[in-house]
């Protein structure tokens, strides 16, 4: 079976860095994704993991360890704008679909 | 066009009608899914194609719903005697083979 776990909500500072952690069970792996998704509107990627290790894009970084079946995605310097949902999703193997956690609502406050 | 296209952004429909929702992908993107999202909720998984072929309909939550994909290209969603429950937004996605998707800004279906 598929199972996606996330935080259901996450609260943090304008400024301080922040870890929206998933952990997932599936029969394989082919691939770990992170999305945006600001309220109302449609998800946006931002990252991809499919070998351990720590993938870097400005303020903005994800981890995956295939092993322990864990990823992180880590926020640095937040802003005001970084209030959302961050989805973790894992292309199941030997396709093209994706399986979607239900996100962690991040608020940032001021 | 740039990006994901779908339409209409919003339609509202009476109970037991018939919907057709359309999704135009990024011109060379062999993949082509739709999810469904409840308010508050994360993505539901309906159907993806590759190419004009389904190989997984698994999602499709009754045999009112169909899907199908044309020349590759342009995909229509359609819901059959529609119920208060399908009322939700409903996402389309593309991507190349195993890479990042994109998603449209969907269509936003209210059933009285």
């Amino acid at each position: 079976g598929q199972n996606i776990d996330q935080p259901t909500e996450m609260t943090a500072t304008e400024g301080a860095i922040v870890q929206i952690n998933c952990t997932y069970q599936t029969s394989g792996f082919n691939g770990l994704f992170w999305y945006q998704q600001h309220a109302g509107e449609a998800p946006t990627f931002l990252s991809y993991n499919v070998l351990d290790g720590l993938e870097e894009k400005g303020r903005f970084s994800s981890f995956l360890s295939r092993s322990k079946g864990y990823s992180y995605l880590l926020l640095k310097e937040l802003q005001m704008k970084d209030s959302a949902s961050y989805l973790c999703a894992v292309r199941a193997p030997g396709t093209y679909k994706y399986i979607f956690g239900t996100g962690t609502r991040l608020k940032v406050l001021a | 066009g740039a990006g994901v296209s779908q339409s209409p952004s919003n339609k509202v429909t009476e109970k037991g009608k018939d919907v057709e929702l359309r999704c135009d992908p990024i011109s060379g993107h062999t993949a082509l899914y739709w999810y469904r999202q409840s308010l508050g909720q994360g993505l539901e998984f309906l159907i993806y194609f590759q190419g004009n072929s389904a190989p997984d309909k698994s999602g499709l939550p009754s045999d009112r719903f169909s899907a199908e994909r044309t020349g590759g290209s342009v995909s229509t969603l359609t819901i059959q005697r529609t119920q208060q429950e399908d009322s939700a937004v409903y996402l389309c996605a593309s991507s190349l083979q195993g890479e990042a998707q994109y998603f449209g800004p969907g269509t936003r279906l209210t059933v009285l």
